[in-house]
């Protein structure tokens, strides 16, 4: 089945204790995104890949990294977590085909 | 600067009523735009795009939206809503031929009551 998998589904860590969101997908993509949504304002790009080792900074970057070494993963990370990171991400993929984004299933950060 | 405006931030209708759910945009390139649809705790499913052609657009569950150049709109539609059409619904814009960044609207929340 293809889709795009994240883990962990839910996560509520302390403020600056490191951690990584990891993404898949199987369907060969190359162009990955990440995006966050929060209520009153939609989805924002934090960050996307066009391929593996390109990544570039989406609309809201601050505070996060990622990394695209190999073109299935795309993990979200936080290096220093801050309670206004706590939010909804979402991973995406793209199809260039049908130029068409399948999201995965989101997870839900807290930062206390 | 390119936005999506989803006027209508939250909706509620009656089961079997017709609903249509608001959505403007500001783009410069020629746009595909698209409607996502959210269930509580679910992620984001894909209704129905347009990317050219008839304006009028059919999608899953029932759904449709047009395209209306002129008003920079793209308003989804159904004619008889059914209780599992609760959830949170998203319009999004992209450009042609780079689909890569999407813009969301801030979404719609729809309530059906019985």
């Amino acid at each position: 089945e293809a889709q795009v998998t994240q883990n962990p589904r839910y996560l509520i860590t302390v403020t600056g204790k490191k951690l990584t969101v990891t993404c898949s997908q199987n369907m060969n993509h190359e162009y990955m995104s990440w995006y966050r949504q929060d209520p009153g304002l939609g989805l924002r790009q934090i960050y996307y890949s066009m391929n593996v080792e390109v990544t570039d900074k989406g609309d809201v970057p601050e505070g996060y990294k990622v990394s695209r070494k190999e073109k299935r993963n795309f993990p979200l990370i936080l290096e220093s977590p801050s309670p206004n990171q706590t939010s909804l991400y979402f991973c995406a993929s793209l199809s260039s085909g049908d130029n068409e984004q399948y999201f995965g299933p989101g997870t839900r950060l807290t930062v206390t | 600067a390119q936005s999506v405006t989803q006027p209508d931030i939250h909706i509620t209708v009656s089961e079997g009523a017709s609903l249509e759910l608001r959505c403007n945009y500001s783009y410069g390139a020629t746009p595909y735009l698209f409607w996502y649809v959210q269930s509580p705790g679910q992620g984001l499913q894909l209704l129905l795009k347009y990317f050219s052609g008839d304006t009028l657009v059919q999608g899953i569950k029932g759904f449709e939206a047009e395209f209306k150049r002129s008003q920079s709109s793209f308003n989804l539609r159904k004619p008889s809503v059914h209780w599992s059409d609760a959830a949170e619904y998203f319009c999004a814009v992209g450009a042609l031929g780079s689909t890569d960044k999407l813009i969301f609207g801030t979404g719609t929340r729809l309530q059906v009551f019985p």
